[in-house]
């Protein structure tokens, strides 16, 4: 149980182009998702906290403009990368609250982004 | 500031026993995790302690002493599976997980 469903697993895209990357819980209500932002031989590094029906909080040195979050229900969360750059070439990952900590947090299967 | 520290890199020998240390100091503390992460994959979630002592799931044992601000995960017959990334996270007051780097752990034959 308590499975995120991230796609696209890779994406390559052009420089100047928007890309979507979509995260659903299939069999439980995610109220809050966590979008992570992970470079090679990195940890993963806290982008922003979307919660349902409200607005996402953004990690300082975030642009809020850049990485658009949209949660508009307890079973989907969509991050959109507008007007990719190179420099935004990463693994995205989305992770949420099964709800008790004991049994932590789970995460989608991750995005790799490449814009050329 | 908030930090969390564990070494980068660690190598063992296939069925040996390895123990990956984690330091911490946060603000506040509602639990210690740690996860595997395999290279190019997602991390999984391996143990949650929030009390001292010692949890135990088959090969993999977590520790914690939260006087210390420590906490290990001890890997025990190791097989060249578990070669990956193990990465330490602790839930602070505001219910954050703040991460480590990880330790990329390296097994031989």
């Amino acid at each position: 149980g308590a499975v995120v469903s991230q796609h696209p697993s890779r994406v390559i895209c052009k420089s100047g182009t928007s890309v979507k990357i979509e995260c659903r819980s299939l069999d439980f209500q995610a109220t809050t998702m966590f979008w992570y932002r992970q470079f090679p031989k990195q940890s993963l590094m806290l982008m922003a906290t979307s919660n349902e029906g409200s607005k996402a909080t953004y990690e300082q040195g975030v642009e809020k403009d850049k990485f658009l979050i949209n949660h508009a229900s307890l079973t989907l969360s969509t991050l959109t990368v507008t007007s990719a750059h190179p420099e935004d070439s990463s693994f995205y990952i989305c992770s949420a609250s099964v709800g008790q900590p004991s049994r932590g947090y789970t995460f989608g299967s991750g995005t790799r982004l490449t814009v050329v | 500031g908030q930090n969390i520290d564990q070494p980068t890199e660690m190598t063992a020998t296939e069925g040996a026993i390895v123990q990956i240390n984690c330091t911490y100091q946060t603000s506040g503390f509602n639990g210690l995790f740690w996860y595997q992460q395999h290279a190019g994959e997602a991390p999984t979630f391996l143990s949650y302690n929030v009390l001292d002592g010692l949890e135990e799931k088959g090969r993999f044992s977590s520790f914690l002493s939260r006087s210390k601000g420590y906490s290990y995960l001890l890997l025990k017959e190791l097989q060249m599976k578990d070669s990956a990334s193990y990465l330490c996270a602790v839930m602070d007051s505001n219910y954050q997980l703040i991460w480590g780097a990880g330790t990329k752990l390296i097994i031989k034959p």
